[in-house]
């Protein structure tokens, strides 16, 4: 089974500031890696798919990078309502979860 | 528009099965690509997929719980339900069903129903 495993598990962010998530998987998972954003007692949202592609509706300050084993989220200027948790999924096997990055004010 | 709900108790005791029903609209999972995911969340921890039925009656499940998993669907009334035998505390957890489309990543999410497993 492919692991999934992002850092750091908590990120300190002042807003308006750059936030730099990272996903790293166990085995090459090519391109086929999603981004979702989760916020209290709320089910995710899609942000990115295909490592890079913004879903509809997605902001521009929302990038995805990366190929392979490792993968970027980047919130290139930090809104207040992007205060969340993200969680990178790999979907060339068996979907897995990796287990979230908490992005906090700080 | 792609809507999901979950529905089913939010109490079960240890033993026991539990029931959930995923109803969606917007979609049909008679068409070819779609799929319909079973996703839990034990409280403050990641998310983990369980079950996916496809539009043609595929079934998948995760390795760990293969066992006591059940999917189906009932296409003429746009659900899908999941069974999941002899309950234990540990699955106490938010359960969400979710779209995928051409067996990739999951683009519409029910809101999810907490399930807690208790005497």
């Amino acid at each position: 089974e492919i692991v999934m495993t992002q850092s750091p598990a908590t990120l300190s962010v002042s807003p308006g500031e750059r936030a730099t998530l990272s996903c790293r998987a166990s085995q090459s998972v090519s391109n086929n890696l999603a981004w979702y954003q989760q916020k209290p007692g709320q089910a995710p949202r899609l942000l990115i798919y295909g490592a890079s592609t913004r879903a509809t509706g997605i902001p521009a300050r929302f990038s995805g990078s990366g190929s392979g084993t490792e993968f970027t989220l980047t919130i290139s200027s930090l809104q207040s309502e992007d205060f969340a948790v993200y969680y990178c999924q790999q979907y060339k096997n068996w979907p897995v979860f990796g287990q979230g990055t908490k992005v906090e004010i700080k | 528009q792609v809507t999901l709900r979950q529905s089913g108790p939010a109490l079960v005791k240890p033993t026991q099965t539990l029931t959930l029903t995923c109803s969606f609209s917007g979609f049909s999972l008679s068409t070819s690509g779609m799929c319909v995911s079973w996703i839990r969340q034990p409280p403050g921890k990641a998310l983990e997929w369980l079950a996916r039925i496809d539009w043609d009656d595929d079934k998948y499940y995760t390795t760990s719980l293969k066992t006591r998993l059940t999917i189906s669907k009932d296409t003429s009334k746009n659900q899908v339900v999941l069974t999941l035998t002899n309950m234990d505390p540990v699955d106490t957890a938010t359960y969400f069903c979710a779209r995928t489309v051409d067996y990739t990543y999951f683009d519409y999410w029910g809101q999810g129903t907490l399930v807690t497993v208790s005497s």
